[in-house]
């Protein structure tokens, strides 16, 4: 099985920063990783797919890159209505199986 | 509008029975996959099966397959996910999602979730 490891698992930073979330497959998974945003009581909302396109609706401040094993998603500058938790999630089209990451809760300093 | 509608919240008692519900308006159901994805309290998401309507082919992740029965009724747009003797530990939120088309297995429609409550 291909194992997902997101760091950091919390966060927090002040409006207006850069923020950084990686998350590293366990073997090469390609472009096959997507990102989400949850905020409490909320379902999780997709915001980056393929890595790193831009879902349609989400600003741009959003973005997300790297390929293989290496994945980071970055906002450009915080945002107070940023406040949520963010999963990455990578897909496996042999069997298939979809495996999220653990998570990175993210708070306003 | 594009959108999945889930059932309401259920309690139930160890040992006892429960099929919820997702129900899909504004687009083709039976040509997108559904999947089912739980989050217990305080925790974070697991992917537990997905389902395609049109044909009713079904997939579960390892950790949950014996553990639920997922289906759907394309003839009312509706996927569902049951279990045949719920455990306190199946106590979680439950959410229905649509895999995206054209992405690389990105789930891009959310139903609102099904709050499971197991107790005694």
């Amino acid at each position: 099985d291909i194992q997902m490891t997101q760091s950091p698992s919390s966060l927090s930073a002040s409006v207006g920063d850069r923020v950084t979330i990686t998350c590293q497959a366990s073997q090469d998974i390609s472009n096959y990783l997507n990102w989400y945003q949850q905020k409490p009581g909320k379902a999780p909302k997709l915001l980056i797919y393929d890595a790193s396109n831009l879902e349609t609706g989400v600003p741009s401040r959003f973005s997300g890159s790297g390929s293989g094993t290496d994945f980071t998603f970055t906002i450009s500058s915080l945002q107070p209505e940023d406040i949520a938790t963010y999963y990455c999630q990578q897909y496996d089209n042999l069997l298939p199986v979809y495996t999220f990451g653990q998570g990175t809760k993210l708070e306003i300093k | 509008e594009v959108q999945l509608v889930q059932s309401g919240a259920e309690v139930k008692k160890p040992g006892e029975s429960l099929k919820i519900s997702c129900k899909g308006s504004g687009y083709s159901f039976t040509s997108y996959w559904i999947g089912w994805v739980r989050q217990m309290p305080g925790k974070g998401l697991e992917w537990m099966g997905i389902i395609y309507p049109g044909d009713s082919d079904t997939r579960y992740s390892p950790s949950f397959q014996g553990q639920v029965t997922i289906s759907a009724d394309k003839s009312i747009s509706t996927a569902y996910l049951q279990w045949s003797s719920l455990k306190a530990s199946d106590t979680a939120m439950y959410y229905c999602a649509r895999l995206a088309a054209g992405t690389k297995g990105g789930f891009d429609i959310w139903g609102q979730g099904t709050m499971v409550t197991v107790s005694s």
